[in-house]
């Protein structure tokens, strides 16, 4: 069916480093620009990053510009997010999504876990 | 703080109607769709609205979305209590980076 899936998720050390993977089916991955959100706990949704369909263009949040990096493997439907010098408040769940025409998030994952702490 | 505002939270009671309200400018909903999005507890977030008005496949006629120069509102009605969860209004601003509101919290009392 269609879904997405992600991994990648865990407790890393404020400095740190932890590369997230998002596994894509049931619809033609190399069609879609696709994006990662975010969701501090008890906080709304934040944009991250996304990425164009064939990885030319990619956009990412101040937040996280010059630490964090995108990308994708449409021969292997999977995109990933790469992430360096984690701070503590990077703390969050991680949910990676389809961007319908840049205007919409149509199809979410149900995310992974990310926690940063000594 | 979101750029993108709206009421923490709404409550209306079984059956009735409420409306979620999303407040922009002119370089963000004043130019670009506005989506809706419903996130029930403990869940991700799922499409509810596109492009200011339109409902995907599988969403009832009961959510609808409108939008009015810098702003937008979601409305539903015939409340349930299935209802309850978080909403959030999301649309795009001129250097074409994603943006979300607050999110709203509603309570079917």
């Amino acid at each position: 069916q269609v879904q997405l899936v992600e991994s990648g998720g865990g407790l890393v050390k404020p400095g740190g480093s932890l590369r997230l993977s998002c596994a894509a089916s049931g619809f033609t991955f190399s069609d879609y620009y696709m994006s990662w959100i975010r969701q501090a706990p008890g906080k709304g949704l934040e944009w991250v990053s996304y990425i164009s369909s064939s990885s030319s263009y990619t956009n990412y949040a101040d937040s996280v510009k010059g630490r964090f990096t995108i990308s994708r493997d449409n021969a292997k439907n999977s995109l990933y997010l790469q992430m360096n010098s984690l701070r503590a408040e990077d703390t969050a769940v991680y949910y990676c999504a389809r961007a319908g025409d840049l205007r919409y998030f149509d199809l979410w994952g149900r995310g992974t876990l990310v926690t940063v702490s000594s | 703080q979101s750029v993108l505002t709206q009421p923490p939270s709404v409550s209306a009671a079984p059956g009735q109607k409420v409306t979620i309200s999303c407040s922009g400018s002119s370089s963000n909903i004043g130019n670009n769709y506005v989506s809706w999005y419903q996130q029930l507890p403990g869940t991700a977030p799922k499409l509810l609205i596109y492009e200011n008005n339109k409902r995907p496949s599988g969403i009832p006629d009961r959510f609808s979305g409108s939008k009015s120069g810098t702003s937008a509102t979601l409305g539903i009605t015939g409340l349930q209590t299935g209802d309850e969860a978080d909403y959030y209004c999301g649309t795009w601003d001129s250097s074409l980076s994603a943006l979300f509101g607050g999110g709203t919290k509603l309570t079917v009392l």
